[in-house]
């Protein structure tokens, strides 16, 4: 058990509304992620971070937003959400040797 | 940009049966990893592999990397229904970001 939390693990919501998933771990790893995975895309990179405060973007940025203020929390904003959003977040961390574990995953919905 | 190509994308298949799925790739592989992820759950790590014509096995698992680094197969021995899953592949890149292929939906019926 890698001690990763995601919160909320179901969320629906309606176009142009504000979204924070949340993203705990009790490792204290330096690496943390937050992917999407919709049906014939695969995972898909959003951003990451590399520790407190310093993140980077992904392949598919656009429209999120990260912040890191404490090494076990890693917060994914939609500023203003889209359908095209509605998918299936998964935060990870990263081990020693580049392995990555992943969290619970959130399903998000956006009417 | 790395492409990884998984194949096949689905495969339904009876318990008792074997099966091998493929990892192919553009460009020579960092370092290869598979996981597995049951539906409605996040992946997991099966097995890393790092060395050209490396195998690795893990119970009824088993994993080859190819001499040149760029292919990668799973291979299961008698699949039971536990089996069933999503299969990715994924390579460990630079700057711990990894790249990962879309995946093999293996379904096993009893």
């Amino acid at each position: 058990d890698a001690g990763i939390t995601q919160s909320p693990r179901h969320k629906v919501t309606e176009t142009g509304t504000p979204v924070t998933l949340r993203c705990h771990q009790t490792e204290n790893h330096r690496y943390m992620y937050w992917y999407r995975q919709d049906p014939g895309h695969g995972l898909r990179l959003i951003h990451y971070s590399y520790g407190v405060k310093d993140t980077d973007k992904g392949e598919v940025s656009d429209g999120y937003s990260v912040s890191r203020s404490k090494t076990e929390d890693f917060l994914l904003t939609l500023e203003s959400a889209t359908s095209s959003q509605t998918s299936v977040y998964f935060c990870a961390i990263a081990g020693t040797n580049n392995e990555q574990f992943f969290g619970p995953g959130t399903r998000l919905t956006v009417l | 940009t790395q492409l990884l190509e998984q194949s096949p994308q689905f495969l339904s298949i009876q318990e008792g049966e074997n099966l091998t799925v493929y990892c192919n790739s553009s460009s020579v592989f960092s370092s290869l990893q598979w996981y597995r992820q049951e539906p409605g759950e996040g992946p997991v790590l099966l097995v890393t592999v790092v060395t050209g014509g490396e195998v690795k096995k893990l119970k009824r698992l088993t994993f080859q990397f190819g001499d040149a680094r760029k292919d990668s197969s799973l291979h299961i021995t008698a699949a039971q229904p536990g089996d069933t899953g999503l299969y990715l592949c994924a390579d460990g890149g630079s700057n711990y970001k990894l790249t990962f292929g879309k995946g093999t939906l293996l379904t096993v019926n009893p």
